[in-house]
């Protein structure tokens, strides 16, 4: 069955450091991947999301995730975090029946 | 563009009662997903409606039930409250069943 493990539980991080956050997924196929992030409170963002093509994805406020078939991963990076981006982090593959299934989640704490 | 709504926000019942949880879809989207999202997990798919019908489900019990309205609305109703379902319920809204999936932020429900 396709499923997604996010190993950190919690991270900390510098302003103004580098991020990353790691997610592996377990799936027969391509896997269509996502990220997405949550503010306290808020619902689900999509940061960004990976169907095929170039394995470097591009996303929203900076972030950028690489797909990485031999090590079956879609880390996420961000070369410097800013105060806002202390938020939990999600990563999740999509079934081919179209449901996702999400990882348990990192909790990003930025320290000033 | 108003993104995926959700209503209420906070919800507060007892054991036993019933809930309706009702979502309104991004404009031009015509399928709505539901997840629970329990405290300190990530979301679990509970069901997805497209064309008025329940597509796909997750591995949740009947007394989770759903409907799907012309205007592509949606209501998420649980029957016979527990407290374990006390959770965030977390709609998303795509262009359809294949879509990428946009959460709106979700109501928190408290059952005592």
């Amino acid at each position: 069955a396709q499923s997604v493990t996010q190993p950190d539980i919690h991270i900390t991080v510098s302003e103004g450091a580098s991020l990353e956050l790691r997610c592996n997924y377990s799936y027969g196929a391509t896997p269509y991947l996502f990220w997405y992030v949550q503010s306290p409170g808020q619902g689900l963002q999509l940061l960004l999301k990976y169907f095929s093509g170039d394995t470097l994805v591009q996303g929203i406020k900076g972030f950028e995730a690489e797909f990485k078939r031999s090590q079956s991963s879609f880390n996420l990076r961000k070369p410097s975090v800013h105060w806002s981006d202390a938020a939990e982090y999600f990563c999740a593959v999509e079934h081919t029946d179209y449901k996702l299934s999400f990882g348990a989640g990192t909790t990003v704490t930025v320290r000033a | 563009d108003a993104g995926v709504t959700q209503s209420p926000t906070h919800l507060i019942k007892t054991r036993g009662q019933q809930v309706t949880l009702r979502c309104s879809p991004k404009s031009g989207h015509d399928t709505v997903s539901w997840y629970q999202q329990a405290l300190g997990q990530g979301p679990q798919f509970i069901f997805q409606y497209y064309e008025e019908e329940e597509r796909q489900r997750g591995n949740f019990p009947d007394r989770f039930s759903g409907h799907q309205f012309p205007n592509y609305s949606s209501e998420l109703n649980v029957n016979a409250l527990l407290l374990g379902d006390s959770a965030l319920y977390l709609c998303a809204s795509s262009l359809n069943p294949r879509g990428t999936q946009y959460f709106g932020p979700g109501t928190r429900l408290l059952v005592l």
